[in-house]
């Protein structure tokens, strides 16, 4: 199976200051027959279920802020919110589908400072 | 409007068996495929298993293979995971979630159902 390893475990951030959450995987998630990588970022609040983020490891979900962004290709991913809000407040995933069985990162914990 | 709705959780011994439905709706059920997540207390998410759009093409994670089945009901807009041979392990919240094909982002959850096995 894929590992999918997220850093920080979690991270508390300023008001309208910069998050920015790092995932590896342990293989390349990237598909060289169509050059996507094939890794989404998830925003889960307690009691709700995960909403997607972002696809192909930098298109945003329609609907999406575009204080969220990712990047990143191959191996290494990044989700970066640009400017945190309250809102904001969540655990976040990364997912890899490239690879069956589909795997997640642990999750990474945003708090407000 | 997208709605998924899980049903069917609820408290099980171990060796027990349960049905879970995720009834779809607002969309074309047979133009997606559709996977089961599941995420044990206080742990992440990780998925279980999925099912193309005319089912197909099933898969499953190693750990529940032979154990569960899922299925789904075009027509009645419905997709079930049977979970037989339950073991603690099992305890989770379960999640439908579609997406367009399987190996695909998934866009749009259910709010889950949580199942528990225990002695």
């Amino acid at each position: 199976d894929i590992v999918m390893t997220q850093s920080p475990d979690s991270l508390a951030v300023s008001p309208g200051e910069r998050a920015t959450i790092n995932c590896r995987s342990s293989q390349s998630v990237e598909n060289t027959s169509n050059n996507k990588n094939y890794l989404a970022w998830y925003q889960a609040k307690p009691g709700q279920p995960p909403k997607l983020l972002i696809y192909w490891a930098s298109t945003r979900e329609s609907g999406v802020p575009d204080r969220f962004s990712g990047s990143g290709s191959g191996t290494d991913f990044t989700l970066t919110i640009s400017s945190l809000q309250a809102e904001d407040v969540a655990i976040y995933y990364c997912h890899q589908y490239f690879i069956t069985p589909q795997t997640f990162g642990q999750g990474t914990k945003v708090e407000i400072k | 409007e997208v709605q998924l709705l899980e049903s069917g959780g609820g408290l099980d011994q171990p060796g027990g068996s349960r049905r879970l439905s995720c009834v779809a709706s607002g969309f074309s059920l047979s133009n997606y495929a559709m996977t089961w997540v599941r995420q044990a207390p206080g742990k992440g998410l990780q998925w279980v298993s999925a099912i193309s759009g005319n089912g197909d093409h099933t898969y499953y994670r190693d750990s529940v293979k032979g154990r569960f089945t899922i299925s789904r009901d075009n027509s009645n807009n419905t997709v079930y995971l049977q979970m037989n041979s339950l073991r603690a392990e099992d305890t989770a919240v379960y999640y439908c979630a579609k997406s367009v094909v399987t190996r695909f982002h998934f866009d749009d959850w259910g709010l889950g159902t949580l199942v528990i096995v225990s002695s």
